[in-house]
């Protein structure tokens, strides 16, 4: 079973300055099962960026993903106030077959 | 577009089952590009995976609850079930559905999500 690391666990940023989230995997994740979720309170997660880089549908440009192997990276360039929110990695492993996530990393307003 | 709805009893006793279903609306569940799946999220806590399913019934389960659930598929209805047996107050919890991309396993769509007390 592949366990997730996020850190740091929470990040107090202002509006307008970068925010670099780091998800360490305990063992090789392929790059196309790596996916970050972004979660505001009472809401359902929502999909930012699938197979570790890409983008999903309507997520503006300043979100960017990276990284290989155990290290992958999710970048919110210029923080708007409605990106303060929780940020999740989630990984699919296919043997066995199965799908973690990382336990978060909580974006907050300094 | 594709739209996700759970519903099912807000509470349930301890050791009972906990029973939920997801309704999928503007699509098709039957589609081969797609898994359906459930995850749950304690009070404050992140998210857990609970299981998958296809639509031809193929399941793929957490261990750590695979003793204890069962997910289903009724194509006629466009819906999937999840029953979770022997539940304690670790299950509670806000259960949501979501669609998973078959090819690279992310989900791209989720249903809000429906809150579970277990409670007696």
């Amino acid at each position: 079973e592949i366990v997730l690391t996020q850190s740091p666990g929470t990040l107090s940023l202002s509006p307008g300055e970068r925010a670099t989230l780091s998800c360490r995997a305990s063992q090789s994740v392929s790059s196309s099962y790596l996916a970050w979720y972004q979660q505001k309170p009472g809401q359902a997660p929502r999909l930012l960026i699938y197979g570790a880089s890409s983008r999903a549908t309507g997520i503006p440009d300043r979100f960017s993903g990276s990284g290989s192997g155990t290290d992958f990276t999710l970048t919110i360039s210029r923080l708007e106030p409605e990106d303060f929110a929780v940020y999740y990695c989630q990984q699919y492993g296919s043997s066995p077959r199965f799908i973690t996530f990382g336990p978060g990393t909580k974006v907050d307003i300094k | 577009q594709l739209q996700l709805q759970e519903s099912g009893p807000g509470l349930v006793k301890p050791s009972e089952t906990l029973s939920l279903t997801c309704t999928v609306s503007g699509g098709s569940i039957s589609s081969s590009s797609y898994y359906w799946g459930w995850i749950r999220q304690p009070p404050g806590k992140g998210l857990e995976w609970i299981g998958s399913i296809y639509y031809s019934g193929s399941t793929y389960y957490n261990p750590s609850l695979k003793s204890r659930v069962t997910i289903s598929v009724d194509t006629s209805k466009n819906q999937f079930s999840l029953k979770l047996s022997s539940v304690t107050a670790a299950d509670t919890a806000v259960y949501y559905c979501a669609r998973l991309n078959g090819y690279r396993y992310y989900m791209d769509v989720w249903g809000k999500g429906t809150t579970v007390t277990v409670s007696s």
